[in-house]
Parts: C-alpha cells; sequence; structure tokens
C-alpha cells in the first residue's frame, strides 16, 4: 500500500547512537502505530497515537520515543540503540470512523544495531 | 491487558488440503477478531474480521469462527493454494475502549506441491 510509506528502509547503526524512523501516510487517517516485529514474537506494539496530540504507550515502549508532528506523520526514535532493538518496524495507519479497527502497514524498516 | 495465543507456530499442508489456525483471547471484552496476512518480505494485510455478534464469517475460501464462551476464533483456509504460504496473524481488539490490536505470535503456513 504506497499511501504508508517509512524510511529508511534498511537500517544499520551501531550501540549507543541515536536514530529516527519516519512514517507518512497519503490517507488521511488520524489513528498511527509503531509496531516492532521479531520471529515467534509476532507484532508488538510500542506507541500509538490517535490524533496530533495525542501519544500513547503500548507494551514496549521502553527504549523508544514518538513524535505525531502532522496528522500525516509519525516517527519513532530509539535514544540509544542496543543490540536487542535489532528487528522489523511497522508503522500502521487506521481511520477514525465506520471501518476504525483496519489497520494499514507501511513496508516496514529493517534495523540492525550491532 | 489482552492475551492472545496463536497455534501451531508452524503449518504444512499439500495442496488442495484444507489448514486452520486457532487462538484463545484473555479479555472477555475483546470483540472484534481480525486475521492479518503476510507474505514472505511484505508488509502485514487484513484478509478477513469477525465481531462478537456474529458466529461465522466466510469470504471465498477462507472462513472465521468465533466462540465467545470459550474466548477461541479460528482460520479455516479451504482447497489451499501455493499462494496461500505465508505468515498469519490473529489479534484481538475492545472497540469499545481503543481501537487497540493485540496480535497473536503468528503461524507459519507453507503450502506445498
Amino acid at each position: 500500500d504506497a499511501d504508508v510509506t517509512q524510511t529508511p528502509r534498511n537500517r544499520i547503526t551501531k550501540t549507543g547512537k541515536r536514530i529516527m524512523l519516519e512514517c507518512s501516510q497519503t490517507k488521511g487517517h488520524d489513528r498511527m502505530y509503531w509496531y516492532r516485529q521479531d520471529p515467534g514474537l509476532g507484532l508488538r506494539l510500542i506507541y500509538y497515537s490517535f490524533d496530533v496530540k495525542d501519544i500513547n504507550k503500548g507494551e514496549i515502549s521502553d527504549g523508544y520515543s514518538v513524535s505525531r508532528q502532522a496528522q500525516a506523520k509519525f516517527s519513532l526514535s530509539l535514544e540509544s540503540a542496543i543490540p536487542n532493538q535489532t528487528a522489523l518496524y511497522f508503522c500502521a495507519t487506521s481511520d477514525l470512523g465506520r471501518d476504525q479497527e483496519t489497520q494499514y502497514f507501511g513496508p516496514g524498516t529493517r534495523l540492525l544495531v550491532l | 491487558g489482552e492475551n492472545v495465543e496463536q497455534h501451531p507456530s508452524t503449518l504444512s499442508v499439500q495442496e488442495g488440503d484444507s489448514a486452520v489456525i486457532k487462538c484463545t483471547y484473555s479479555d472477555s471484552a475483546s470483540n472484534y477478531f481480525p486475521w492479518y496476512k503476510q507474505e514472505l518480505g511484505k508488509r502485514p494485510q487484513l484478509i478477513i474480521d469477525i465481531r462478537s455478534n456474529v458466529g461465522e464469517k466466510k469470504d471465498q475460501r477462507i472462513a472465521v469462527t468465533l466462540n465467545k464462551t470459550a474466548k477461541h476464533f479460528s482460520l479455516h483456509i479451504t482447497e489451499t493454494q501455493p499462494e496461500d504460504s505465508a505468515v498469519y496473524f490473529c489479534a484481538a481488539a475492545n472497540t469499545g475502549t481503543a481501537s487497540k490490536l493485540t496480535f497473536g505470535t503468528g503461524t507459519r503456513l507453507q503450502v506445498t506441491l
């Protein structure tokens, strides 16, 4: 779904570095989410935002922070990256309305922390 | 919070056979249960969902059943084809509080020729 984009698509960084993953959407959705995917652990919610002034922690928010710069943009930051943050990160969006539960995922960012 | 368990973690079937993936959830307030399919190297995409006021829903070769009493729901794929090979995730949400999905750990389905 080209309406939800993520940059970068792949990133290698070193322990202790600060890194930002960005998500943009042209779907006009109010709600945005950040997940990480690890083998055998499924998709786990890091943070979510229901509008520009709303930020909520998910089940695994420690070590991460987010910024909702605009309705269309939601960034995830790792303040001091560590190796166990190596994972596939997905941004997702959903609408506020009739079909609000359906989430539309971005293509993912593969992050390797050395 | 909600906890969703999914089984099996891997499933191999022959083309044309049926596949069943099962999930259980812990929060009796959950009322929405979607299934997402993730093909290799791709993003997860919704394939079917069911709400708590319905016991079964079908869409061509896929169906989902829900047992609210036992707090479990299942995905059924009939006449499997090679393009059904993917990872499947179940999820649960309480739409009355926040549309926040809790996902299962995924099932890797392999359809062999």
